[in-house]
C-alpha cells in the first residue's frame, strides 16, 4: 500500500520556539494533504488542508499564523508550529489521499509527538 | 454533535475471544465508511472501506458490516490477539471528495 512518512517522530522544544514537521508521500503524488491534531484519548481533529501551489485551508478555530503550512511539492507538506506553547503539545498526524478505483483512500503518516516545555 | 458515534468507548477482552465494535452515523449524503486501527503513538491504518452498495467486507480476522438504511456499522474481530490492542476508529465520508468524519474510537485491550 501507499506510504506516508513524517519527520520527526517526536520533538521536544522550549516554549516560544518554532517547530517544523514534515509529511511526505513516498510512492505517490498528493496535490492535497491534511494535518490533524490528536489529544490523548481523543479522535483526530482536522486542522487544515494543505494544497500544492496554493494557500492552505484552515478549519475554524485554527490560527493560520500560528500553524504555518507549506505544500512545497507534490510529495511534501510541512507544518510549522510557531512560537510554541505548552498547550500546543499534542500528537500531529498528516494524511494524503490516493485514488484507488472509485474512491480516495486516505493514507496516514505515523504521527509526530510534540512536547513543548 | 458528532456525526459519528462509536460504542463502547473502551473494551477489555481475553485473548482468543471475539468482539464486536459499533458505529452509528448521521453523515449524509453517505459515500463510504472506513474502519481504521490506531496503535498508541502511531498513525491510523486502514482495515476496511465500504461503499453504499457493500454490506460486509473482511480483512483477515476483521469483518466489517454496513447497514446504510439504519446508518450502522460494526467491526467484528475474531480470535483476538494481544496485538489487536489498539484504538479502532470509524470514519465516514460524506461525498466522493476528501471530507472525513471521525468517530472518537473504541479503545480495545486484549489481555492474556
Amino acid at each position: 500500500g501507499a506510504v506516508v512518512s513524517q519527520h520527526p517522530s517526536r520533538v521536544i522544544c522550549k516554549s516560544g520556539t518554532s517547530v517544523k514537521i514534515e509529511c511526505r508521500s513516498l510512492d505517490f503524488q498528493a496535490t492535497t494533504m491534511f494535518w490533524y491534531r490528536q489529544f490523548p484519548k481523543q479522535s483526530l481533529m482536522l486542522m487544515a488542508t494543505s494544497n500544492e501551489g496554493s494557500k492552505a485551508t484552515y478549519e475554524q478555530g485554527v490560527e493560520k499564523d500560528k500553524f504555518l503550512i507549506n505544500h512545497a511539492s507534490l510529495t511534501l507538506s510541512t507544518l510549522t508550529v510557531t512560537s510554541a506553547h505548552p498547550e500546543d503539545s499534542s500528537f500531529y498526524i498528516c494524511s494524503a489521499p490516493k485514488l484507488l478505483s472509485s474512491y480516495n483512500e486516505q493514507f496516514f503518516g505515523p504521527g509526530t509527538r510534540l512536547t513543548v516545555l | 454533535k458528532n456525526q459519528v458515534e462509536q460504542s463502547p468507548q473502551s473494551l477489555i477482552i481475553l485473548e482468543g475471544k471475539n468482539c464486536t465494535l459499533q458505529c452509528n452515523y448521521t453523515v449524509s449524503p453517505f459515500s463510504n465508511l472506513r474502519w481504521y486501527k490506531q496503535d498508541t503513538g502511531r498513525g491510523p491504518v486502514s482495515l476496511t472501506i465500504m461503499t453504499f452498495s457493500e454490506n460486509t467486507k473482511s480483512n483477515g480476522r476483521y469483518t466489517a458490516t454496513l447497514d446504510a438504511d439504519t446508518k450502522q456499522s460494526s467491526l467484528h474481530i475474531t480470535a483476538s490477539q494481544l496485538s489487536d490492542s489498539a484504538s479502532y476508529i470509524c470514519v465516514v465520508s460524506a461525498s466522493s471528495g476528501y471530507a472525513l468524519n471521525f468517530g472518537k474510537g473504541t479503545s480495545l485491550l486484549v489481555t492474556p
